[in-house]
């Protein structure tokens, strides 16, 4: 079991341009969550999706969407990059039925000059 | 959400055991205690969670007061493979959002 995967693993983008970040989840987990981890901090829930809709969301503007796929892999797009926007993405899998661990992924980290 | 209160920073000698702890006087009746650890490097990983009674898995043991205010994470033996920044999150049982804060970095001297 390969595990919760994320691909790219490093990005650096410019300010104003769009990114898209890519998760699959762990064998059997049918929800995705992301999270942004500033540096030095705890990681902050963005929005978690289940049967291909956004079921709960952070405070994080609009210019952060996603999307989930019928095979429960998902996208992560950043719309109009901010200098602030830098920072490590994680995507976590889980089950909507127990054990609710969340398992993570090992991050895409994400540079804007 | 409940707020947390984690020292910033803790050391331990390697094979020692590590008593982590975490105060979390607005915990609400129905929520869990969930601890997880993030390695250098990595993404955070699941480590136990419990409700009132005290729990024990491979990785570690749960200590919870009785009035559940206050929580302790065990390790019994530290390796250096246990150097981390250690979550303690309370929440429910589902599959809700994980709230994160700082955490304790856990540092271990061999």
């Amino acid at each position: 079991d390969a595990g919760v995967t994320q691909s790219p693993t490093h990005l650096i983008k410019t300010r104003g341009q769009q990114v898209t970040l890519r998760c699959s989840p762990k064998s059997g987990h049918d929800t995705v969550s992301w999270y942004q981890q500033a540096l030095g901090q705890g990681p902050q829930f963005i929005f978690q999706y289940y049967e291909e809709e956004e079921r709960q969301r952070g405070n994080f503007p609009d210019r952060f969407s996603g999307h989930q796929f019928p095979n429960y892999s998902s996208e992560l797009n950043v719309n109009a990059l901010l200098l602030g926007d830098s920072a490590l993405y994680l995507c976590a899998s889980s089950r909507t039925t127990p054990p609710y661990e969340q398992y993570f992924g090992p991050g895409t980290r994400l540079t804007v000059t | 959400d409940a707020k947390t209160t984690q020292p910033n920073s803790m050391e331990s000698n390697e094979e020692e055991p590590v008593h982590l702890p975490c105060n979390h006087s607005t915990i609400s009746g129905t929520d869990y205690i969930h601890w997880y650890r993030q390695l250098p490097s990595q993404g955070p990983e699941y480590v136990i969670h419990g409700l009132t009674s005290n729990v024990n898995n491979r990785m570690a043991s749960l200590a919870i007061a009785e009035d559940r205010k206050s929580s302790t994470l065990i390790l019994h033996r530290a390796t250096l493979r246990d150097a981390a920044v250690y979550y303690c999150i309370p929440g429910d049982s589902g599959n809700t959002p994980l709230v994160f804060g700082k955490g304790t970095r856990l540092s271990v001297i061999a």
